[in-house]
């Protein structure tokens, strides 16, 4: 299944747009792209999940280029309390019987906003 | 609030003794994830179930183990137990977990072990 890469940690200002890449390369066809968000000591939170081009929610927008091989996570005027680990997953189409590496969330990025 | 809960909240014991970790799906919820989190690492899978199966493991030590029972709430066993052991313990539940593509897991708000 396709891993994931995705910066340790990045670093903004309130008031200012947030875009966070992941490069999944190996994508399969029937693959979804999948973001959560974690804040200290609480389990992730769902944020946005989608397979090609855009999706927007209240929250953020995913961008998907045609060729799916990376996603980018795009939070608008971001505020401190969107500092937090963003995890991106790659989940599969279908389940495929014992394997486990579409629910991989990996280190995620630490996002810090600052004043 | 999630919907998914988890019980206790704390948990500090010693090394060599055996745990037991209890977590309640959301209503409807079918799937149950268990995942690892400890300090400085990544949110590690340990093992999924569905409708009181097993459906997926992850990195599952075989001192570990879990089920799901018919009311769908599962608990994680975990025996002699080391230093190391010591991590956040999450609970997540998912309508299908058969799809896995779209399927949205709902996480708990975690069980911290301690192990001394």
């Amino acid at each position: 299944l396709a891993k994931t890469t995705q910066p340790i940690s990045m670093d903004s200002y309130e008031g200012q747009e947030v875009n966070i890449t992941c490069s999944h390369n190996n994508i399969a066809t029937n693959d979804y792209i999948t973001w959560y968000q974690q804040f200290p000591s609480q389990g992730p939170r769902f944020i946005i999940q989608g397979y090609k081009t855009k999706v927007t929610n209240e929250v953020a927008s995913l961008f998907i280029p045609a060729d799916r091989k990376s996603s980018t996570l795009s939070l608008p005027r971001v505020s401190l309390s969107d500092t937090a680990v963003y995890y991106c997953l790659v989940t599969t189409g279908a389940y495929s019987g014992g394997g486990a590496d579409g629910l991989t969330f990996g280190k995620g990025t630490h996002l810090i906003i600052q004043p | 609030d999630s919907g998914v809960t988890q019980t206790p909240k704390h948990l500090i014991t010693a090394t060599g003794q055996r745990v037991t970790l209890r977590c309640s799906p959301r209503s409807g919820d079918l799937s149950v994830y268990w995942y690892q989190q400890s300090l400085d690492q990544g949110l590690q899978f340990l093992i999924q179930y569905y409708n009181g199966e097993e459906r997926a493991k992850g990195n599952i030590l075989e001192r570990f183990s879990a089920q799901q029972f018919p009311d769908l709430h599962s608990e994680l066993n975990l025996s002699s137990l080391e230093l190391g052991d010591s991590a956040l313990y999450f609970c997540a539940s998912s309508v299908s977990g058969t799809r896995l593509s779209t399927d949205t897991q709902y996480f708990g708000p975690g069980t911290r072990l301690t192990v001394l």
